[in-house]
């Protein structure tokens, strides 16, 4: 079984270009989560989708970011314009229960590692 | 407002002893704890979970205890081996919100030869 597969894996731009993360989250999940790691602030949850629905965006920092979801196999996360604060690692996630974690965890992706310049 | 804290940012231990992480939480609302493992350039793995219905949950060489009352988890794993060298990172969620999960900023174990 494929896992999730985020492209690239690796962008480096330089400040002020449009950035695009993608994502393609496990056949039959239907809830999609990503995230950002730094540092500073360990992994934090950006947004996530619950059948292709955004339902909590509230870590999304700027208006700068912004997810979609158009199919159930495909998700983006854009930043336009990128900063170098921006640089990170984005990870995508994808369980398979909605509303209840419990017995079904979060299968991450390898994770884009992004420099903004 | 850092509701799981994982204070040790990095850990070693022998090959072979246990190696004991820790964790804390000052949510009361959450009642379902996971413990996720990531190796370096890889996106972080399902490790092993406890519901707040429980104090112990074992797998193998892991095991996860909750104290409700302390607000605290801890993983142990027994014996250490070297593939166990890795960022461990604790999440809680609540079960009557959503999917969401709180992760700590991870623990760095490295096991010694």
């Amino acid at each position: 079984d494929a896992g999730v597969i985020q492209s690239p894996r690796h962008e480096v731009t330089e400040m002020g270009q449009e950035v695009t993360l993608r994502c393609k989250p496990i056949s039959g999940h239907n809830s999609l989560f990503w995230y950002r790691q730094t540092m500073m602030r360990g992994l934090e949850l950006l947004i996530y989708f619950n059948n292709n629905v955004p339902i909590d965006d509230s870590g999304m920092p700027e208006d700068r970011f912004s997810a979609k979801m158009p199919n159930a196999s495909f998700s983006t996360l854009k930043i336009q314009p990128s900063e170098p604060r921006d640089s990170a690692v984005y990870f995508c996630a994808s369980s398979s229960l909605q509303g209840r974690n419990g017995n079904q965890p979060q299968h991450f992706g390898d994770g884009t590692r992004l420099s903004i310049l | 407002d850092q509701q799981v804290k994982q204070n040790s940012p990095s850990l070693s231990v022998q090959e072979g002893r246990i190696s004991i992480l820790n964790c804390d939480y000052t949510n009361s609302m959450f009642d379902y704890f996971l413990w996720y493992k990531k190796y370096p350039a890889e996106g972080p793995t399902f490790l092993i979970s406890i519901s707040s219905i429980k104090d112990k949950n074992e797998d193998g060489r892991f095991t996860v205890f909750l104290n409700k009352s302390a607000k605290h988890l801890s993983l142990h794993i027994v014996p250490s081996q070297p593939g166990d060298s890795a960022v461990y990172f604790c999440a809680a969620s609540r079960g009557d919100r959503d999917d969401k999960i709180i992760f700590g900023k991870g623990t760095r174990l490295h096991i010694l030869p």
